[in-house]
């Protein structure tokens, strides 16, 4: 049961240009919405939220867009660098319970 | 920051033996912690849930008797691979949740990589 989809398994993009990776879930009762980056054979980071309460978060180059209506939610990386390339994770839970994530998507960036 | 260790980092073993993985929180307490495995492009999935002092929660389809799972004090989880079967390797990752921080932030472990022979 996949309740957060990540249907793009890989994005390619020039460096400077703007990245932007799409999530989708279908548990409603999710309230807490993340997104992680991972490295190979390293654990994931943390790179950004948002609550359910919100439509948007940002932090620097990173921003977090939220459509709950849609259950869609979206990263965007601007301007992309060629140190972005990785496996971003969507992950979302509710309550602060155990998190749900999608497949990934392997961005890579390109100089 | 919130860091977790893991150790050890990468492990191989024969099949049929025992491996155990330790998943630490340096500093903070952590009295739930979370086990992960990460197939080959696939996502992360979770596998159980460790709470200090208790037993800990498998996931659907998760053998509880093959991935043994202590969490003896509010630094330490530990996941014991039994009888490891060639089909067991993959990337494990834990991770430990800071009820101190906003929305029970986890914080990850770096992962081991098993590989069994």
């Amino acid at each position: 049961d996949q309740q957060v989809k990540q249907n793009s398994p890989s994005l390619s993009v020039q460096e400077g240009r703007i990245s932007i990776l799409n999530c989708d879930y279908t548990n409603s009762m999710f309230d807490y919405f993340l997104w992680y980056k991972k490295y190979p054979a390293e654990g994931p980071t943390f790179l950004i939220s948002i609550s359910s309460i919100k439509d948007k978060n940002e932090d620097g180059r990173f921003t977090v867009f939220l459509n709950k209506s849609a259950k869609h939610l979206s990263l965007h990386i601007v301007p992309s660098q060629p140190g972005d390339s990785a496996v971003y994770f969507c992950a979302a839970s509710h309550g602060g319970d155990d998190m749900r994530f999608g497949a990934g998507t392997r961005l890579t960036v390109k100089p | 920051g919130a860091v977790v260790s893991q150790h050890p980092s990468r492990v191989i073993c024969k099949s049929g033996t025992s491996v155990k993985i330790e998943c630490r929180s340096l500093d903070f307490q952590a009295t739930t912690m979370f086990w992960y495995r990460q197939f080959p492009k696939k996502s992360l999935m979770l596998m159980a849930t460790s709470n200090e002092g208790s037993k800990a929660t498998y996931e659907q389809g998760v053998e509880k008797d093959k991935f043994l799972i202590n969490h003896a004090s509010l630094t330490l989880s530990t996941l014991t691979v039994t009888s490891a079967h060639p089909e067991d390797s993959s990337f494990y990752i834990c991770s430990a949740r800071d009820h101190r921080r906003p929305n029970n932030e986890q914080f990850f472990g770096p992962g081991t990589r098993l590989t069994v022979l």
